[in-house]
C-alpha cells in the first residue's frame, strides 16, 4: 500500500522560505512511470497544483509559481522536497504531496496534508 | 479563476441521482486529456474517485460514474447518500501552460 506524508514547519514568516518533505513508501522514484506531486488548498479555496517531479527527474511547475519552486527527490531516503520562496500570507494553505502515474496525469494517493501559516 | 471551470453547488435527496460537470478546452479536455475525479471530505486527503474518464479505482462504489465528450466532463453519482455530501474536484492536464496539471474549481455537493 503506497503511503505518503508530509513534514516541515507549521508557521513561517513573510517572505521567508518554505521547505516541505514528502516521505513516500511503497514504490520507487526510480521505477519508469511514477511521480509525486504538490498540491495546496487554501482555507475555503479550491484546490491549487503546485509541480510535479518524475521518475526520469523531468519536473514540470505551476506557471502562476515558477519563480518561486523548486521541487528535488533524494531517492535513497524516499522523499521528495518542495521549497517555495517569498512566502507570503496568501501562501498559507494545506499543502498536500501525491502520488502520481504519469500515465493518467491523477493522483491516487495522497498524503493526509500538512496546514502552514504564513505570518505577516 | 480555475482552467477547469465547475458549478459551485448541486444539491439532492438521498437516492436521488446528480451531476457534476467540468468544462475545459480545446488545450485540455478537447485536446484528449483524462479527466479525473476528486471527493474531498472536511479535514480529509483527497481521495481518487475516476480516473481516466470512466474507471473507478478499488473501493469506489459503482454509484459514482465519469464520462467525457468534447471539451466537457461529467461525474454522476447515482443513489445518493448522506455520505456523499463532500466537495468535488476535476482535474485534467493542459498542453498550452509548458504542459500542467489543471484542477476545476470544485462543486459542493449537499445532500439535503
Amino acid at each position: 500500500q503506497i503511503t505518503l506524508k508530509e513534514s516541515g514547519p507549521t508557521l513561517v514568516k513573510h517572505t521567508q522560505t518554505l521547505t516541505l518533505t514528502c516521505t513516500f513508501s511503497a514504490f520507487s522514484l526510480y521505477t519508469s512511470g511514477e511521480a509525486v506531486g504538490w498540491i495546496r488548498q487554501p482555507p475555503g479555496k479550491a484546490l491549487e497544483w503546485l509541480g510535479l517531479i518524475y521518475w526520469n527527474d523531468e519536473k514540470r511547475y505551476s506557471p502562476s509559481l515558477k519563480s518561486r519552486l523548486t521541487i528535488t527527490r533524494d531517492t535513497s531516503k524516499n522523499q521528495v522536497v518542495l521549497t517555495m520562496t517569498n512566502m507570503d500570507p496568501v501562501d498559507t494553505a494545506t499543502y498536500y504531496c501525491a502520488h502520481s502515474r504519469s500515465r493518467y496525469h491523477d493522483f491516487d494517493y495522497w498524503g493526509q496534508g500538512t496546514l502552514v501559516t504564513v505570518s505577516s | 479563476q480555475s482552467v477547469l471551470t465547475q458549478t459551485p453547488s448541486v444539491s439532492g435527496a438521498p437516492g436521488q441521482r446528480v451531476t457534476i460537470s467540468c468544462t475545459g478546452s480545446s488545450s485540455n479536455i478537447g485536446a484528449g486529456y483524462d479527466v479525473h475525479w476528486y471527493q474531498h471530505l472536511p479535514g480529509a486527503a483527497p481521495k481518487l474517485l475516476i480516473y481516466g474518464n470512466n474507471n473507478r479505482p478499488s473501493g469506489v462504489p459503482d454509484r459514482f460514474s465519469g464520462s467525457k465528450s468534447g471539451t466537457s466532463a461529467s461525474l454522476a453519482i447515482t443513489g445518493l447518500q448522506a455520505e456523499d455530501e463532500a466537495d468535488y474536484y476535476c482535474q485534467s492536464y493542459d498542453s498550452s501552460l509548458s504542459g500542467s496539471v489543471v484542477f476545476g474549481g470544485g462543486t459542493k455537493l449537499t445532500v439535503l
